[in-house]
């Protein structure tokens, strides 16, 4: 089974502080995804990569960037984080010329204060 | 434009009745079609896919799903609900050249007993 992990389920950070999300794909997947999930808007993709150090601005960008160094794992950052930044985020992966499926991690529940 | 709607955004069936979720959607290219479930807390799990050939496809947890091309729906149905189907349910659509997966904003489903 494909198993996608994220680093935290649950983070409460201060506003200003520099926070990661981390998420391991285990399946050798060579597209990741950043989603921010907010009720009532559904799933915002926030960054995806499809390659290692490759990577492309989804639909809401602003205030996040992203790292991948090593092909299993993908990184969120939020540089300066701010209140409206407290959010699910959710991770995904999937495999190029598949069938789009993409198979999701747990989620992280971030409150910033 | 590309998009999913799920025109329902709250439901509430009794345990033991049929159930149907609406999706519909505008895709320039030919659409990959999933719906994926969300447990209280958790990531998105599929549900079933939908690629090519019979319009009627099977999913876990006794869900099905038909692909309308004439009415860009892809319908969501349960002939006999569980009271553990309470979730939110998302539609999605993918396909061309991008590896991407276009949400609708979820339908959140309640079981009264």
């Amino acid at each position: 089974d494909v198993k996608v992990t994220q680093s935290s389920r649950y983070l409460v950070k201060r506003t200003g502080e520099k926070v990661f999300l981390e998420c391991v794909q285990d399946m050798d997947h060579e597209n990741m995804f950043w989603y921010r999930q907010d009720p009532g808007l559904g799933l915002r993709l926030i960054y995806f990569s499809y390659d290692v150090k490759m990577k492309e601005k989804g639909d809401i960008p602003e205030g996040y960037s992203v790292s991948r160094e090593k092909k299993e794992r993908f990184s969120l950052i939020l540089e300066s984080a701010s209140t409206n930044q407290t959010s699910m985020y959710l991770c995904a992966s999937s495999w190029t010329g598949g069938s789009y499926e993409q198979y999701f991690g747990p989620g992280t529940r971030l409150t910033v204060t | 434009a590309q998009s999913v709607t799920q025109p329902d955004i709250h439901i509430t069936v009794s345990e033991g009745a049929s159930l149907e979720l609406r999706c519909n959607y505008s895709y320039g290219a030919t659409p990959y079609l999933f719906w994926y479930v969300q447990s209280p807390g958790q990531g998105l799990q599929l549900l079933l896919k939908y690629f090519s050939g019979d319009t009627l496809v099977q999913g876990i947890k006794g869900f099905e799903a038909e692909f309308k091309r004439s009415q860009s729906s892809f319908n969501l149905r349960k002939p006999s609900v569980h009271w553990s189907d309470a979730a939110e349910y998302f539609c999605a659509v993918g396909g061309g050249a991008t590896n991407k997966l276009i949400f609708g904003t979820g339908t959140l489903l309640a079981v009264q007993p």
